[in-house]
């Protein structure tokens, strides 16, 4: 099946720094969101991207579906950032939906 | 427009007893997806059931462990005989329909404890 990589594992920034955290697949994929797991552990949704760039306030996320990664932008961290942000993908190759999630990256603003 | 609901949110069982976990999806929505999520870990894939059908239960253990989504009321996933390790954070997730436009939207989760 699909393998979905992210990386930094782990990431701490001074509040105000920007970061940028990353999703490798390994294969085609009709599907990819962005989610911020928050400390109190509620799944947010960020970005619905299976191509392209978008943008929402200081973050952005891009992904190039013909290199089999994205990227998640992060301007201008806040302690609010917080939390473990995991990318989801949906393989092309498969006859039905099955969303396979990468094992996250941690994330600590600290003030 | 409600958002996916889950409940219980907590729950706490003695070893040996049973665990129904129930989740409404969102309106519209017939995609339904159960993900374990361990302490300190990412979310594990457990079950993919639309209205009446489970499509993929390849990430279910194969004993205790059972989930349906019927033609009416929510989707309920079912743990028999509940051990320690099945502690954990169970989250559901909707999404409307196809593929191409299958945006998940999750719950906000039901933690099971087991004493």
């Amino acid at each position: 099946g699909i393998q979905v990589e992210q990386s930094p594992p782990d990431l701490i920034l001074q509040e105000g720094a920007n970061s940028t955290l990353r999703c490798n697949f390994s294969d085609s994929v009709n599907n990819l969101q962005w989610f911020h797991q928050n400390p109190w552990g509620q799944l947010i949704n960020l970005f619905y991207i299976p191509s392209g760039t978008k943008q929402n306030g200081r973050l952005s996320a891009t992904t190039v579906a013909t290199e089999r990664y994205s990227l998640l932008y992060i301007s201008s961290s806040q302690t609010t950032d917080s939390g473990v942000y995991f990318c989801a993908v949906v393989a092309s190759k498969t006859s039905y939906d099955k969303v396979i999630f990468g094992p996250g990256t941690s994330l600590s603003v600290i003030p | 427009n409600a958002g996916v609901m889950q409940n219980p949110r907590h729950l706490v069982r003695r070893r040996g007893q049973e665990a129904r976990l129930r989740c409404s999806p969102m309106k519209g929505h017939s995609h339904v997806y159960w993900y374990r999520q361990l302490p300190e870990e990412g979310l594990k894939f457990m079950v993919y059931l639309q209205k009446e059908n489970i499509i993929d239960e390849s990430g279910m253990p194969k004993e205790r462990f059972s989930a349906e989504f019927p033609k009416e009321g929510p989707s309920i996933l079912r743990i028999q005989q509940v051990v320690r390790g099945d502690s954990a954070a169970y989250f559901c997730a909707s999404s409307p329909n196809s593929r191409d436009t299958g945006e998940l939207f999750f719950g906000e989760g039901s933690r099971l404890t087991v004493l």
